[in-house]
């Protein structure tokens, strides 16, 4: 089965609405790691090795890796939020590589 | 700082041919990675190489795939007698090389193979 687990996989929102995306592990993991993806772009780190909450703008990222889940917060959604958001696991292998989920798409509408 | 940079930007093979796909890192990054994106499949990890040597290729399709670091200014990603099943966009990322999954990764723009 699939080790990331995202949901939901879109959500269109009005401009100013916030938005709550979430990230489920099948399995143990090392870290994980959030990015952003516009169509045809490409992949932006937004939030790496995060524990607990931690916050860069009008983005919030709440991990608890001992249960094997992250969220995603965007406040006040923008336009220009619209695109891809993915998360990715380490899994405790050791071999660095990262497993991605299918990601969620986020459309902002005016 | 350019970022990761991969040539070219797409590439059109007809099926049977050669590709061969470019990636330069991050100055000063000992990891380099390669990852494929499709639509049905997502992005699935590649290989990996640190400081310019393999690591873990257990992501490269054992036949026609190969992927080499001759030096640290840049790797490559070659696919013999390509098939259409290997249309994809092949990414390229580096990291600083120190703490594996728990550091940021830089992606290039990839490249978009399509194989007629």
């Amino acid at each position: 089965g699939q080790q990331v687990q995202q949901s939901p996989t879109s959500l269109v929102l009005q401009e100013g609405e916030n938005a709550e995306l979430q990230c489920n592990f099948s399995t143990s993991l090392n870290s994980m790691q959030w990015f952003y993806q516009r169509p045809g772009g490409s992949l932006i780190s937004v939030f790496y090795n995060p524990s607990g909450t931690k916050q860069s703008g009008r983005l919030t990222s709440t991990t608890v890796i001992k249960e094997r889940r992250s969220s995603l917060h965007i406040s006040s959604s923008q336009i220009t939020d619209s695109g891809t958001y993915l998360c990715a696991m380490e899994p405790p292998s050791g071999s660095w590589q990262l497993i991605f989920g299918s990601g969620t798409q986020l459309t902002v509408m005016p | 700082n350019a970022g990761v940079i991969q040539t070219p930007r797409h590439k059109v093979t007809g099926k049977g041919q050669e590709a061969t796909l470019w990636c330069e890192p991050i100055s000063g990054h000992s990891a380099v990675f390669w990852y494929r994106q499709t639509i049905v499949q997502g992005l699935e990890f590649l290989t990996y190489f640190r400081n310019q040597a393999p690591i873990d290729d257990s992501g490269m399709p054992k036949e026609r795939f190969s992927a080499q670091m001759p030096n640290q200014s840049h790797s490559t990603l070659k696919i013999q007698s390509t098939q259409p099943q290997d249309s994809a966009v092949y990414l390229c990322a580096s990291s600083q090389g120190g703490q594996g999954g728990n550091e940021r990764l830089f992606f290039g723009h990839g490249t978009k193979l399509s194989v007629l």
